[in-house]
């Protein structure tokens, strides 16, 4: 079965400057989908960014971007120049292409919080 | 669109009691799921269904039970709740159940089991 950590509860940040989320998993699949998801303090799952593990590239979404190492099962998400709206937790999530049914496994989840 | 949708946004039980935590999409999405979050355990798969009809287990399935009859909705039923089903409930949709569908979520359900 597949796992995903999250290994910091808490990070913070000031604001308009740089940060790193570390995510890593393990898998012996070789074709896979990774996410981050922001949780507010509203509750609701907002999907940040996903990466495809058969591209090499890395994905961006505005002042958000990943660093995918494959061989390292790594995942981590950047947020540049931060906003106080940024403060939230933030999930790491796996999911298989194995089969129409597959599920996500998520992280634990790490608390950003972003300093004015 | 109103997207997923949750009710209620908050329920208290005894333990014991039965109750239905209800979901809706109007998307017309196949794949649905329940999820639950608890304090340092991320979200959690409880059932997921990939059409009218097609209900199947998740992670976590022990005292929940779900059903498909339509497109639209898919509660989740409690049929004695127990303290150890006190959680936040989150019901997602996808417009299929392959894994580069993007997964909405809808706002979440408070369950406090006494």
């Amino acid at each position: 079965a597949q796992t995903v950590t999250q290994s910091q509860p808490e990070m913070s940040v000031q604001e308009a400057e740089t940060v790193t989320l570390s995510c890593t998993y393990d898998t012996s699949e070789s074709d896979y989908y990774l996410f981050w998801y922001k949780q507010p303090p509203s509750r609701q799952m907002i999907l940040v960014i996903r990466q495809e593990a058969y591209k090499q590239q890395n994905a961006t979404e505005n002042r958000f971007s990943v660093n995918f190492q494959k061989a390292a099962k790594s995942f981590s998400l950047k947020i540049s120049d931060s906003q106080l709206g940024d403060a939230a937790m933030y999930f790491c999530a796996y999911r298989s292409p194995t089969g129409a049914n597959s599920k996500l496994t998520f992280g634990k989840g790490i608390t950003l919080s972003v300093r004015p | 669109n109103a997207g997923v949708t949750q009710t209620p946004k908050f329920q208290v039980l005894k333990t014991g009691q039965s109750m239905t935590l209800q979901c809706a999409q109007d998307m017309n999405h196949e794949y649905m799921s329940w999820y639950r979050q608890d304090p340092g355990m991320g979200l959690r798969l409880i059932h997921y269904s990939v059409g009218a009809g097609i209900t199947d287990q998740g992670e976590v399935p022990n005292g929940y039970n779900v059903s498909r009859s339509t497109t639209e909705d898919f509660p989740l039923r409690l049929l004695s709740a127990a303290p150890s089903q006190t959680s936040v409930y989150f019901c997602a949709s996808s417009y299929r159940g392959h894994p580069k569908e993007t997964q909405y979520f809808g706002p979440g359900t408070r369950l406090l089991v006494l």
